[in-house]
């Protein structure tokens, strides 16, 4: 089954405490992206990667950090979380065509809830 | 501010009714794209519109994109329960090449059995 996998689902944490947030799919799509989902400010994208070892800040990237060593895998990193990083995060994919006129619906993760107390 | 604003924010209906639920957004863009979110889940991509169509359908839904006016609808015709969840459209920004989605604020639609 094509998917987006996102690990864990949910985290309560403590501030400081380094954690990582996984994220899989298997549709051999290019484009993958991270988002964080806020009431009232809506979903807003933090990271976004157009292919293997190619990254890119998105609208809040601030105390975040990605890696795509893999096409299939891109982990968002949180150094040294804080409280205003809890968020329900979403970890998308795309088969790409950006730039080419041809784009592709993204794919979404079930989201991971994160609380950082 | 959000590219994509929805209209209503929430909307409560009978089952076998119909929905429409309306988004505005501000820049030229490449395509607009609706999603659903059930409650607690990731959002499903439901239809994509590109900058040069006026309508698509599939299955229930009905989408128009009106590119002078900046606006989306997206109508579901004989709502189901099942259908209860939040839409959000979501727009491409024509300038940004980097497959960004804009996502507005979202449609709460209720539907009563």
């Amino acid at each position: 089954e094509a998917q987006v996998t996102q690990n864990p689902r949910y985290l309560i944490t403590v501030t400081g405490k380094k954690l990582t947030v996984t994220c899989s799919q298997n549709m051999n799509h290019e484009y993958m992206s991270w988002y964080r989902q806020d009431p009232g400010l809506g979903l807003r994208q933090i990271y976004y990667s157009m292919n293997v070892e190619v990254t890119d800040k998105g609208d809040v990237p601030e105390g975040y950090k990605v890696s795509r060593k893999e096409k299939r895998n891109f982990p968002l990193i949180l150094e040294s979380p804080s409280p205003n990083q809890t968020s329900l995060y979403f970890c998308a994919s795309s088969l790409s065509g950006f730039g080419t006129g041809v784009n592709q619906p993204q794919h979404f993760g079930d989201g991971t809830r994160l609380s950082i107390l | 501010s959000q590219q994509g604003e929805e209209d209503p924010q929430a909307l409560s209906i009978q089952e076998g009714e119909n929905a429409t639920m309306n988004c505005s957004y501000k820049t030229s863009i490449n395509n607009l794209q609706w999603y659903r979110q059930n409650s607690g889940r990731g959002l499903v991509h439901l239809i994509l519109i590109r900058s040069n169509e006026r309508e698509k359908h599939s299955g229930r839904l009905r989408v128009t994109l009106d590119t002078s006016k900046k606006s989306s609808s997206l109508l579901i015709t004989a709502s189901r329960a099942a259908d209860t969840a939040s839409y959000f459209c979501a727009t491409e920004d024509r300038s940004s090449n980097t497959g960004k989605l804009i996502f507005g604020q979202g449609t709460t639609l209720q539907v009563k059995p």
